[in-house]
């Protein structure tokens, strides 16, 4: 089955600063790569997604970069906020109706003001 | 719009006892998922509806865990007896069909002592 991985497990960046977040996939008939933000207490919120047929997606400050060939996926957050401090978790999935979402175990962000 | 709801939040029970979890998904999402959460890790998906179908039960502990989802809509999932291992947050996601984004719920947070 589908095995994730994210790196690192923790991030702490300055207020405005960039922050990368990478992860890694090993089934290769993957092609769907969502990437979730959990605050305590709360479910995760899907914040941006990419299919396989698109290199990069972006969305505001945040953006998603595809390599296919290499098997990983990075989530990309510009200008961060302190309100960008929770948990974020990478996914993938394949086709299909059997297929799920495999998740990553989760970066904890902070964002020191 | 209405998110997913589920209840209890909290729940603490003892071992080799019974427990209930209670979802009601967004309206016209016809897809219903069960995830567990253990501390520290990403959401393992435990059983997905599509409608009042099961599509996939493959990583749910069958001999004491039970879900359903009458007439399509809620869902309650079920631990009978609950183990220790068993503490965990149990969210509960929908979605429009499968393979489109998934909505989560605020989660149930399960000790068993």
């Amino acid at each position: 089955g589908e095995n994730v991985e994210q790196h690192p497990s923790t991030l702490s960046v300055q207020e405005g600063d960039s922050a990368v977040i990478k992860c890694t996939y090993s089934d290769s008939a993957s092609n769907y790569f969502p990437w979730y933000k959990q605050e305590l207490g709360k479910g995760p919120q899907l914040i941006i997604d990419i299919r396989s047929n698109v290199g990069e997606k972006k969305d505001q400050r945040i953006a998603v970069t595809l390599n296919k060939t290499a098997k990983h996926f990075s989530l990309h957050i510009t200008e961060t906020q302190p309100e960008d401090s929770a948990v974020y978790f990478c996914a993938a999935s394949a086709a299909g109706a059997n297929s799920k979402l495999t998740f990553g175990k989760g970066i904890t962000l902070s964002v020191r003001p | 719009e209405a998110g997913v709801a589920q209840s209890p939040r909290y729940k603490i029970i003892e071992k080799r006892q019974s427990v209930a979890f209670w979802c009601n998904p967004i309206s016209g999402h016809a897809t219903l998922y069960w995830y567990q959460q253990i501390l520290g890790q990403g959401p393992k998906l435990l059983i997905q509806f599509q409608n009042n179908g099961v599509v996939d039960d493959s990583q749910l502990p069958k001999d004491r865990f039970s879900a359903e989802r009458l007439k399509g809509v809620d869902s309650t999932l079920k631990i009978q007896p609950a183990k220790l291992e068993d503490s965990a947050v149990y969210l509960c996601a929908s979605s429009l069909d499968f393979l489109r984004e998934q909505f989560f719920g605020p989660g149930t947070r399960l000790t068993v002592l």
